[in-house]
């Protein structure tokens, strides 16, 4: 069953804490995305990669760092330099010219 | 600089009747369009695409204008369900580009 999955799906961080959320593809797309979500928000991108061991920062990459090891996995690490962490998070894997398949989300809360 | 436009945060549609949801956007080099519908804290799901070579694309209830020399598409839903109340993002993309940039979404409610 083909699918990208994300997890968790809840996460809580404290102060000055880096947290990772994980991202996970099995439908052998190259490209794989982390967006962010605020309240009555759009989709902002924070960073993408389109082949293993490459990727370029989005809108809002600042406080947050990814790495792309293998092409099913795109983990995204939330800094303590992040200062306003508290958002939805999703994750999404496309091939050109085709549709992005997103993840359920991950919502972080700082406590 | 916001390169996908939702203008319209909200839209409240009868039930049966038909819903327009607008985007526009800026970039002339954009030329695959897409719409996600999207329920709270779930991730978006596809509904349908149009690429530049064409102007209507339709699926079901659902269709897909693009006017490019305006820049503008719209997504056309007939007739509309309570079941479609969600929230609608716009998305483009350009050949080449994998980026997706996508709008900042419209709430629909469809009022039974």
């Amino acid at each position: 069953d083909g699918g990208i999955t994300q997890s968790p799906k809840y996460l809580f961080r404290k102060e000055g804490q880096n947290v990772t959320l994980s991202c996970e593809q099995n439908l052998n797309h190259d490209a794989m995305y982390w967006y962010r979500q605020d309240p009555g928000q759009g989709l902002r991108l924070i960073y993408y990669s389109q082949i293993v061991n490459d990727f370029q920062k989005g809108d809002i990459a600042e406080g947050y760092s990814v790495s792309r090891e293998k092409k099913e996995s795109f983990p995204l690490t939330v800094t303590s330099a992040q200062k306003n962490p508290t958002a939805f998070y999703l994750c999404a894997s496309r091939d050109i010219f085709t549709e992005a398949f997103f993840g359920q989300g991950t919502r972080l809360t700082v406590v | 600089d916001q390169q996908v436009k939702q203008n319209s945060p909200s839209l409240s549609v009868q039930e049966g009747r038909i819903s327009i949801l607008n985007c526009d956007y800026t970039n002339s080099m954009f030329d695959y369009f897409l719409w996600y519908k999207k329920y709270p804290a779930e991730g978006p799901t596809f509904l349908i695409s149009i690429s530049s070579i064409k102007d209507k694309n339709e699926d079901g209830r659902f269709t897909v204008f693009l006017n490019k020399s305006a820049k503008h598409l719209s997504l056309h839903i007939v007739p509309s369900q309570p079941g479609d109340s969600a929230v609608y993002f716009c998305a483009a993309s350009s050949t080449g580009a994998n980026n997706l940039f996508f709008g900042t979404g419209t709430r629909l409610t469809v009022i039974p």
